[in-house]
C-alpha cells in the first residue's frame, strides 16, 4: 500500500481569498501524480496530471507544482469563489506498487460567500 | 474517448443481502479498471483491481469481491451485506503508469439497512 497523505483535512476560506494545500507521498520509483476535484456523490473531475519533478501546471484560478525529490505536490487556488467548494484529492502511482493508484483522504475545502 | 458506465447509481440492500454492481467501459481495450469506495468521512480507498479477463488483485480483505467476466466489464459483488458496507462505490479506469487522467463511472451510493 502507498500511503498518501493530504493537509489540511478541511479548509474554509473566505470568498476571494487564496488558498493552498498539500498532498505528501513516497519519493521513491514514483511515476505519476494526479489532482482531482470532488464534489460529493460525483464522479472526480481531473485538474492535473503531473509527472515530472518542477513541473508546474495551472487551469484558471487553480496552479499545482510536483516536488518528487521530496514527495509532496502542492495546489494552489487564487481568489477562491463558492463554486470551488469541493474536496480536492491527489493519487499518486509508483512502481513497486504496480498497477495500483492511490489517492489520499482529500481535502474539503468551503468557499464562504 | 474514453466512457465507464456504471450502475446501479443508488441502492438500499438490507443487511445479509447480496449485491451486484457493475461497470463497463467504451472506447478502449484491455483497460485497467479499480473498484474504489469512499466510506463516511473518510477518502477513497482501493478495493479491487484488474488488469484483465479473469485477473483480479484484492487491496484489503474484506466481504466483497470483483470478476472481470469479460474485457470491458468489471463486476463487485457480495454474498451477504453488511452495515459497514455502506458508502459510496466508483469505478475507474486508470492508464498504465497513470500518464493520463483516470476516467471514472459516475458512482453507487450503497445503503445497508
Amino acid at each position: 500500500i502507498l500511503n498518501v497523505e493530504q493537509s489540511p483535512q478541511s479548509l474554509h476560506v473566505q470568498e476571494g481569498d487564496s488558498t493552498n494545500f498539500t498532498c505528501s507521498f513516497p519519493s521513491s520509483n514514483f511515476y505519476a501524480l494526479h489532482w482531482y476535484r470532488w464534489e460529493t456523490a460525483k464522479s472526480p473531475e481531473a485538474l492535473f496530471v503531473m509527472t515530472l519533478n518542477g513541473d508546474e501546471k495551472k487551469k484558471g484560478r487553480i496552479s499545482a507544482t510536483l516536488n518528487t525529490k521530496e514527495g509532496y505536490s502542492y495546489l494552489y487556488i487564487k481568489g477562491s469563489q463558492p463554486e470551488d467548494s469541493a474536496t480536492y484529492l491527489c493519487a499518486s502511482w509508483a512502481l513497486e506498487t504496480g498497477n495500483q493508484f492511490y489517492f489520499g483522504t482529500g481535502t474539503s475545502l468551503t468557499v464562504i460567500p | 474517448s474514453q466512457t465507464i458506465h456504471q450502475w446501479p447509481a443508488t441502492l438500499v440492500q438490507p443487511v445479509g443481502s447480496p449485491l451486484s454492481l457493475e461497470c463497463t467501459v467504451e472506447g478502449t481495450s484491455n483497460p485497467n479498471l479499480y473498484w474504489y469506495r469512499q466510506a463516511a468521512g473518510r477518502g477513497l480507498q482501493l478495493l479491487f483491481y484488474s488488469v484483465g479477463i479473469g485477473q483480479i488483485s484484492s487491496e484489503v480483505p474484506q466481504n466483497l469481491s470483483a470478476s472481470r467476466p469479460q474485457d470491458r466489464q468489471f463486476i463487485l459483488s457480495s454474498k451477504k451485506l453488511l452495515l459497514s458496507d455502506s458508502g459510496f462505490y466508483l469505478c475507474a479506469w486508470f492508464s498504465l503508469g497513470g500518464w493520463t487522467e483516470a476516467f471514472f463511472g459516475q458512482g453507487t451510493r450503497l445503503t445497508v439497512v
